[in-house]
């Protein structure tokens, strides 16, 4: 999985309580991205980093915030949880920006909100 | 109407055969497009990306690209078992970004 590491894997959590889910890039890529996967939906951008420090909104960031204080990890954090929020989890790295960046992912993690 | 739209199969075909899948896209300024294989309960893997029209060869696999009518396909030749997958395609807007991923199409190969 392209040197990233999503951590936990595997997530059981009740509602209304915190979650962070940690993704680790050996790649020293200046780019992350958090998507999550829904029946349906496919792959639905949540926040991006483009570095340290510097992150921006995606198409369904409400209920999620990230941070980034080293370039290898990438925090997402799930202020409060809810059942919608029911999801697989992934995180991808970019070497570069731009329209031909490609981007690579980790192999996910499986969050269940009861 | 979805910005990426694919249809969601399953599309099966016989071992041995091509597998035709198509994408279609609403943003006329998009400039990157992807097809990521997804195995069931795994990661999406990057198998093409194209960024002119036409078509791009890799090994069995075929990206076409027409931007005039706003589609992308991809061509799967001499189909075999181990293809059977979800196929994702994915659209970079003008503005360079961020991705955007149609739903998948569920592809069988039947041996």
């Amino acid at each position: 999985d392209a040197g990233i590491t999503q951590s936990p894997r595997h997530k059981v959590t009740e509602t209304g309580t915190p979650v962070t889910l940690r993704c680790h890039q050996t790649e020293n890529h200046r780019y992350m991205y958090w998507y999550r996967q829904d029946p349906g939906h496919g792959l639905r951008l949540i926040h991006y980093s483009y570095g340290v420090k510097d992150t921006d909104k995606g198409e369904v960031s409400d209920g999620y915030s990230v941070s980034r204080s080293k370039t290898e990890d990438f925090l997402l954090t799930l202020e409060s949880a809810t059942s919608s929020q029911t999801s697989v989890y992934f995180c991808a790295i970019s070497p570069t920006g731009g329209s031909k960046n490609i981007q690579y992912f980790g192999a996910g993690t499986r969050l269940s909100v009861l | 109407q979805k910005e990426v739209e694919q249809n969601s199969g399953p599309l099966s075909v016989p071992e041995g055969a091509i597998a035709s899948l198509n994408c279609t896209y609403s943003d006329r300024g998009s400039q990157s497009f992807f097809w990521y294989r997804q195995y069931s309960g795994k990661s999406p893997e990057l198998i093409m990306s194209i960024y002119s029209n036409g078509d791009k060869e890799d090994g069995r696999f075929t990206a076409q690209l027409n931007k005039a009518s706003q589609y992308v396909s991809l061509l799967i030749r001499d189909s075999q078992p181990s293809d059977s997958a979800t196929y994702l395609c994915a659209v970079v807007r003008n503005y360079g970004q961020n991705f955007v991923f149609g739903p998948g199409t569920r592809l069988s190969v039947l041996p």
